[in-house]
């Protein structure tokens, strides 16, 4: 089945450095999805891509897609403590008729001030 | 707008019970997924429904959870009987449609203890 895997896993980084995360899937999208989980909390929608090599940018988050629509990429610049949380890629395969979300493993992001 | 609303916030039941949860979606939502959610983990799509009607349940362990959309709105997931491995976060989420994506807004979730 498709798997979808992230990297890394955790990240631990000083107030104000840079942040990436990558999203790497075993099949091909037709579209993937960002979501950030606070610790304790539930998944909140971030950004979605659709097109090859599109990129998206949300003040200090730059959200990529691979032009082979199989990765993607999330970049924060300076980071804040308030970006503390689980970055999740989520990508969707069509079938059928109807979307399949698949979440990727997730890469769990700590700063420090 | 109201978000997605799920009961009970927490349960802890010991296993070969049984349990139930509730999901309200956001109103004109057609589409409606539960996901587990272990933790440290991505979330796990169990079951989708579109209006009332099942569109994926091939994660579903269906010899022990069950699910239903009566009416197109609400849902129940039932689990029965509890293994001590169902211990997770179970998600409600929804979204516009399935056939054009869109992001999905999630509940706060249920989390389940099995002892």
């Amino acid at each position: 089945g498709q798997q979808v895997m992230q990297i890394p896993q955790y990240q631990h980084v000083q107030e104000g450095e840079d942040f990436t995360t990558y999203c790497n899937s075993s099949t091909t999208l037709s579209n993937i999805q960002w979501y950030k989980q606070r610790p304790g909390g539930h998944p909140v929608f971030l950004i979605q891509l659709v097109k090859s090599g599109e990129v998206k940018k949300q003040k200090r988050l730059t959200f990529q897609f691979g032009e082979a629509k199989k990765n993607s990429s999330l970049h924060i610049t300076a980071t804040q403590t308030t970006d503390v949380g689980t970055y999740f890629c989520a990508g969707s395969r069509l079938g059928t008729g109807f979307q399949k979300l698949v979440f990727g493993t997730g890469t769990r992001l700590l700063v420090s001030p | 707008e109201a978000g997605v609303a799920q009961s009970p916030r927490y349960k802890i039941i010991e296993k070969r019970q049984s349990v139930a949860f509730w999901c309200n979606p956001i109103s004109g939502h057609a589409t409606l997924y539960w996901y587990q959610q272990i933790l440290g983990q991505g979330p796990k799509l169990l079951i989708q429904f579109q209006n009332n009607g099942v569109v994926d349940d091939s994660q579903l362990p269906k010899d022990r959870f069950s699910a239903e959309r009566l009416k197109g709105v609400d849902s129940t997931l039932k689990i029965q009987p509890a293994k001590l491995e169902d211990s997770a976060v179970y998600l409600c989420a929804s979204s516009l449609d399935t056939g054009i994506p869109y992001g999905y807004t999630f509940g706060s979730g249920t989390r389940l203890t099995v002892v």
